[in-house]
């Protein structure tokens, strides 16, 4: 099956500095790669995603990459503001139905 | 706006107990889903079902039943619980052919 793998763990930065989050992940045949963030005590929700034909998106301060020759993708943030400390977790899918998360990223923004 | 709601924020359950966790959408979505969030580990799929009365085993299915009688209702059961399945377990819902997952506010259980 698939294996995903995020780094770093942990992760601070001062506010206004930029922040990246990698993953890698092990099937060729995943095709759709989202992003989520959880905020303390909430749920997970989905900030942004990225299929395999693309290799760039970007959504205001927030983007994510994709090399699917290395089979990785990245999520990076800029300009990062105290509201930008959470949980981030990165998936990869196939189907579409089942997704293979990463183990979540803690980034801390430190004002 | 999604919504998906799950029974209990907080559950605590002694060993060998019979546990059951709910989940409710109110969004007519075909797929829904039981993950299990461990400090280290993210989110491991325990089961997902993508229409009424059917069930896939996700990555840790051992020791967990679900039953999904109504389209907008999934039940994850513990039939016998035990201390390592004390966690955070979270729901999720996804159209058919839709990738997108909405997450349940998530229980967390303690087994004693």
């Amino acid at each position: 099956g698939e294996n995903v793998e995020q780094h770093p763990s942990t992760l601070s930065v001062q506010e206004g500095d930029s922040a990246v989050i990698k993953c890698t992940y092990s099937d060729s045949a995943s095709n759709y790669f989202p992003w989520y963030k959880q905020e303390l005590g909430k749920r997970p929700q989905l900030i942004i995603d990225i299929r395999s034909n693309v290799g760039e998106k970007k959504d205001q301060r927030i983007a994510v990459t994709l090399n699917k020759t290395a089979k990785h993708f990245s999520l990076h943030i800029t300009e990062t503001q105290p509201e930008d400390s959470a949980v981030y977790f990165c998936a990869a899918s196939s189907t579409g139905n089942q997704f293979y998360f990463g183990t979540g990223t803690s980034l801390t923004v430190i004002p | 706006d999604v919504k998906v709601t799950q029974s209990s924020r907080y559950l605590v359950k002694r060993t060998g107990e019979k546990v059951f966790l709910e989940c409710v959408q109110d969004m007519d979505h075909e797929n829904m889903f039981w993950y299990r969030q461990d400090p280290g580990l993210g989110l491991r799929l325990i089961y997902f079902s993508y229409d009424v009365k059917m069930k896939e085993k996700g990555d840790i299915p051992e020791g967990y039943s679900v039953s999904r009688e109504k389209k907008e209702r999934f039940s994850l059961i513990l039939e016998s619980a035990s201390t390592n399945q004390t966690s955070m377990y979270l729901c999720a819902s996804s159209l058919h052919g839709v990738e997108t997952q909405y997450f349940g506010p998530g229980t967390r259980l303690l087994v004693l």
